[in-house]
């Protein structure tokens, strides 16, 4: 059972719009939520996280929105530029610290210019 | 600052062989050291992770194994391959004891396995 699930697989928006990357979890006990931003054949990029204290996140063009009530957290990508075209994995943790890392399956973007 | 390499970049191997990939941390002092597994397209999953010298935890049993020599380095192994093996191998560090526990990646080992 996927634990940390994301939608929509896959999107295309253009140059200058918003994306939107949906995504929800099921375990009360994640508390940290990085995003990360993978090109093919590299390993993945922080690209910004949040903790579940808070509601929002922002980092230049990028926003986390969270709702803990409804375990529910999306990511906007505001002014979509072409080199934004990567997979977006949102991932979770629980709040002891050694463990690694639960995943989505990701959401593969495409700007097109 | 921190730098993370892998080894090697990319491997052919045999079905039934040995593998030994290796991760090397430099500029940090005892950070904690995890392996990831990714399916060609698909998602990561964790397979270890170790807080310390000697020590390391499974996550999901995939006949591999990992060890931790040395403060800065991290090993995952296994004596004989499977077809199912095959994928890209990630090693990730972090800060031991942070709250928002960063990981960082590095840029991995494409495995096939033929």
């Amino acid at each position: 059972q996927q634990q940390v699930r994301q939608s929509p697989q896959s999107l295309t928006v253009w140059e200058g719009e918003t994306a939107i990357l949906n995504c929800s979890y099921e375990n009360s006990a994640f508390d940290y939520f990085p995003w990360y931003q993978q090109f093919p054949g590299e390993g993945p990029a922080l690209l910004i996280s949040i903790l579940s204290v808070s509601d929002k996140k922002e980092d230049g063009r990028f926003t986390i929105f969270f709702n803990k009530r409804e375990k529910k957290l999306s990511l906007h990508i505001a002014d979509s530029q072409p080199g934004d075209s990567a997979t977006y994995f949102c991932a979770a943790r629980k709040n002891n610290y050694a463990q690694g890392l639960t995943f989505g399956l990701g959401t593969r973007v495409s700007v097109f210019p | 600052a921190q730098t993370i390499h892998q080894w090697p970049v990319a491997e052919i191997k045999a079905v039934g062989s040995p593998l030994s990939l290796g991760c090397t941390i430099k500029g940090k002092s005892s950070p904690n050291l995890y392996w990831y597994w990714q399916a060609t397209g698909g998602t990561l999953q964790q397979l270890f992770y170790s807080i310390t010298v000697g020590q390391v935890e499974s996550v999901v049993q995939l006949n591999l194994s990992a060890s931790r020599p040395k403060d800065d380095q991290f090993i995952l192994s296994t004596e004989k391959l499977l077809l199912s093996h095959s994928g890209f191998y990630l090693c990730a560090w972090s800060l031991p004891g942070g709250a928002q526990d960063t990981q960082y990646f590095g840029p991995g080992t494409r495995l096939l396995v033929l």
